[in-house]
Order: structure tokens, then sequence, then C-alpha cells
């Protein structure tokens, strides 16, 4: 069965303490990795794709990378403004819809 | 441009009642969704549309219904809404090119279900 695991549920960090959050997958062919952001009340906000073992991907703070069996989302020197949920899904070969992991809930504290 | 839109924001049913959930993208995707998102448990596909003309169950179809009105519009019907379906609902729309293949999300509806 398709699955998704992210790790932790929740992290608490200091302003400026970098740290990074896990996604591990098990899926019969991976289309595709993605990451997002979710902040209370609102959709999930698309953040990166990664397609292929060893690509990474940078935006601001974050960045993202993939190995064949998980995903790094890396947060260098966070700041209050980077907290949030992050959703992690997958993306199968031959199917419409997305796998998702049951996120990671980041708290940056100033 | 306002991506993903989805009308109402919030909702409070009485068990047994019907509603419609209204979902419109002005991106020209081919592609909509509908998920719902639970406490504990990710968020889980309902419906599909891959065109307009066309629908598919996802993962938890039971006790909904889908409408592709046009190549903008996605709505999802509760026919006889239950508690169990109190969740917030999501509806994407995806765009391919090339490599690229990514779903972008409204802002949700929040329904309760008494």
């Amino acid at each position: 069965e398709d699955q998704v695991t992210q790790s932790p549920e929740a992290l608490r960090l200091q302003e400026g303490e970098s740290s990074s959050l896990n996604c591990s997958y098990t899926v019969s062919g991976l289309r595709g990795l993605f990451w997002y952001r979710q902040d209370p009340g609102k959709g999930p906000e698309f953040l990166f794709t990664l397609y292929s073992a060893g690509e990474e991907k940078e935006k601001e703070r974050l960045k993202a990378t993939l190995t064949k069996k998980e995903s790094f989302l890396h947060i260098t020197a966070p700041k209050p403004e980077d907290s949030a949920t992050y959703l992690c899904a997958v993306k199968i070969q031959g199917a419409q819809k997305l796998v998702f992991g049951q996120g990671t809930r980041l708290t940056i504290n100033p | 441009n306002a991506g993903v839109t989805q009308t109402p924001k919030f909702q409070v049913l009485k068990t047994g009642q019907s509603m419609t959930l209204q979902c419109a993208q002005d991106m020209n995707h081919n592609s909509m969704y509908w998920y719902r998102q639970d406490p504990g448990m990710g968020l889980r596909l309902i419906y599909y549309s891959a065109s307009e003309g066309t629908t598919d169950k996802g993962e938890v179809p039971n006790g909904y219904n889908v409408s592709r009105l046009n190549k903008r519009e996605f709505s999802l019907r509760l026919e006889s809404a239950a508690p169990s379906q109190t969740s917030v609902y999501f509806c994407a729309s995806r765009r391919t090119s090339g490599s690229t293949d990514t779903q972008y999300f409204g802002p949700g509806t929040r329904l309760t279900v008494l």
C-alpha cells in the first residue's frame, strides 16, 4: 500500500535554530514528491516539486531534497513567520491523486 | 488571477440536510479535485475530474456526488449530510506543463454537521 509518513508530528524551534523535517514514502512508482505549507484556516500553499533522487530545490530559508526513500525539508535560520504546518505528498505513476502525509506542525519562537 | 476559489467558507448543517460546495479556477486547468482534511488523517481524495465532462471516484466517495459544470467549475454535493462528513473540504486544480505536474488548492470550506 502506498504510504507517506512525516516526522516529527510537531517541532518547536527558537528563531535562528536550523532543523529538518522528514518525509518517508513507500510507493509503487514515484511520479513526484511535493511540499506544501499550510497556515491555520487556509488551504495548502505549494512550495516545491521534486521528481528524481538527488534533486534539490531552494526558496528563501527552505531547501527540499529527495532520495529514493525519503525527502527532507531543511529550514535554515527560521523566523517566526515560518511557523506553519508543512505537508508532504507523493504522486504515483499512472494515478490522479496525491497521497499526503499527516504533516509536521512547526513553531518558531522569537 | 484569483487561482482556486471556494464557497462558502463556513457551513453548519443538520443531519439529513443537503448542500453543494462550489469551486472555480481561472487558470485554465483541465483537472480538478475534491479533498477532505480531518485531524490526524491527512488530506484524502473524494472525487476528481480529469477533464471537462468526466468525473471519477477517489478514496472516500461515499455520501458525495460531483458535477463538472464546465472547465472552470467543479461542485461537490452532499445529498444527506451525516456527522461523519464534518470536515474541511479543499478543491484543487492541476497544472501539467512539460515535466511539471502540480496541484493548487483553494482556501477550503469548513463544514460542521450536527
